[in-house]
């Protein structure tokens, strides 16, 4: 089954504690992104890759750091967390880049950071 | 300027009703433009694309194009009540980004 495989579905976790949710896809697609959702704000993009060790920053980057080192896997990483980033956050991905083919979500990840 | 706009609703229909849910972009240079459905805790889920002008059928979905007046609308037709979701309005310039509005959330009336 074509899909998107995020996880954890659910974390808690506390203030400065280095974390890192994965995602993985195994439909060989190009591009990849990170979402993050809040109520209110919509879905705002973190960072995007258009393939292996190609990676760019989206609108608010700030505190979060990913990799694509393979093409199937985009982790991201958040170094020191903070309450701000608490969210519920995607990973998707694409085709083609630009989303122009549409975008396949994984299921979700609900951070809360206390 | 990247704004998408979209009237977050809710917006109420009876089941069997045509629900109307608009969209306007501010970027002239948008290309591409999709509709997702989101149930809540769920993950967003690919409904309707539309790239040129017009009308844009899908069974009981419509997609409709104005790139001159930057609006971009979806009809559903015979509205159920599995139909009640937030549904989110995606633009993308051509770029490396989709940028979304923030949802309308649908509830369809039995």
């Amino acid at each position: 089954e074509a899909q998107v495989t995020q996880n954890p579905r659910y974390l808690i976790t506390v203030t400065g504690k280095k974390l890192t949710v994965t995602c993985s896809q195994n439909m060989n697609h190009e591009y990849m992104s990170w979402y993050r959702q809040d109520p209110g704000l919509g879905l705002r993009q973190i960072y995007y890759s258009m393939n292996v060790e190609v990676t760019d920053k989206g609108d608010v980057p700030e505190g979060y750091k990913v990799s694509r080192k393979e093409k199937r896997n985009f982790p991201l990483i958040l170094e020191s967390p903070s309450p701000n980033q608490t969210s519920l956050y995607f990973c998707a991905s694409s085709a083609r880049q630009g989303g122009n083919y549409g975008y396949t979500f994984g299921s979700g990840t609900r951070l809360t950071v206390v | 300027q990247k704004e998408v706009e979209q009237n977050s609703g809710p917006l109420s229909v009876p089941e069997g009703a045509i629900a109307s849910l608009n969209c306007t972009y501010s970027d002239r240079v948008s290309q591409s433009f999709f509709w997702y459905r989101q149930y809540s805790g769920k993950s967003p889920e690919l409904i309707m694309s539309i790239y040129s002008n017009g009308d844009k059928e899908d069974g009981r979905f419509t997609a409709q194009l104005n790139k001159a007046s930057q609006y971009v609308s979806l009809l559903i037709r015979d509205s159920q009540p599995s139909d009640s979701a937030t549904y989110l309005c995606a633009v993308t310039p051509g770029a490396n980004n989709l940028f979304f509005g923030t949802g309308t959330r649908l509830t369809v009336i039995p």
